[in-house]
């Protein structure tokens, strides 16, 4: 069964470092989405990317955060400087539509410890 | 605002027993409901979903039942096991617009199926 890979799947970055967080989605998913979930949180929106271009952004997702698809394959979050409380797990997930129907699929996620 | 509130928080059912988790909605407009199980250290693995033209959804041992004018859905696991201790999310979604496939999710619940 197709995966949404992604790496590392832990890192540990001391505050105001940068970090990048890729992700491999499915390969003919065109809807690209980044959510995080502080530990015993709920999962929270961070932004979606369509057509190579960010769709909709969420109220977390400041200047300190950017998103990429450099080269058609990976998707990546880079957080410019870090702080403690970016502290989470940060899940990828991509999806494609047909019809009346979603194939939306989760990586396992990137656990970013923030020191 | 929390568009999409969950209870219970967490849940202790028997080996056998039937578990049920709530979710109730705000906005009109979503017409995907998903819920996701996510066990530590996973992504969230959709379970099931459903459409508001349906009133309920059952596969295997999971249904789902959707209550349009007042705005809820549940999901209810009939003969729980220990293998479904888990977080479940419910999850809600507008599948058009500029919004396509953002989640908006539930806090979760915690299952645990004592044997």
């Amino acid at each position: 069964e197709p995966e949404v890979t992604q790496t590392p799947s832990h890192q540990v970055t001391q505050m105001g470092q940068e970090v990048i967080l890729r992700c491999v989605p499915i390969s003919n998913h065109l809807y690209f989405y980044w959510y995080r979930q502080i530990l015993g949180q709920k999962v929270e929106f961070l932004v979606s990317f369509y057509n190579n271009e960010i769709s909709e952004k969420s109220e977390i997702f400041d200047d300190q955060f950017s998103v990429e698809r450099p080269d058609g394959s990976n998707f990546t979050l880079k957080i410019r400087s870090t702080k403690l409380e970016d502290s989470a797990m940060y899940f990828c997930a991509s999806m494609y539509v047909r019809e009346r129907f979603y194939g939306y699929t989760f990586g396992s996620g990137t656990r970013l410890t923030v020191v | 605002q929390q568009q999409v509130k969950q209870s219970p928080q967490s849940l202790i059912v028997q080996k056998g027993g039937i578990s049920i988790i709530n979710c109730a909605y705000e906005n009109t407009a979503f017409d995907y409901f998903p819920w996701y199980q996510q066990f530590p250290g996973k992504g969230p693995a959709l379970l099931i979903a459903i459409r508001p033209d349906v009133s309920e959804k059952k596969e295997g041992r999971f249904t789902i039942s959707f209550n349009k004018s007042a705005k809820q859905f549940s999901l209810h696991i009939m003969d729980s096991q220990p293998g479904d201790s888990a977080t479940y999310f419910c999850a809600a979604s507008i599948r058009s617009g500029s919004t396509l496939g953002r989640l908006y999710f539930g806090r979760g619940t915690q299952l645990t199926v004592w044997p």
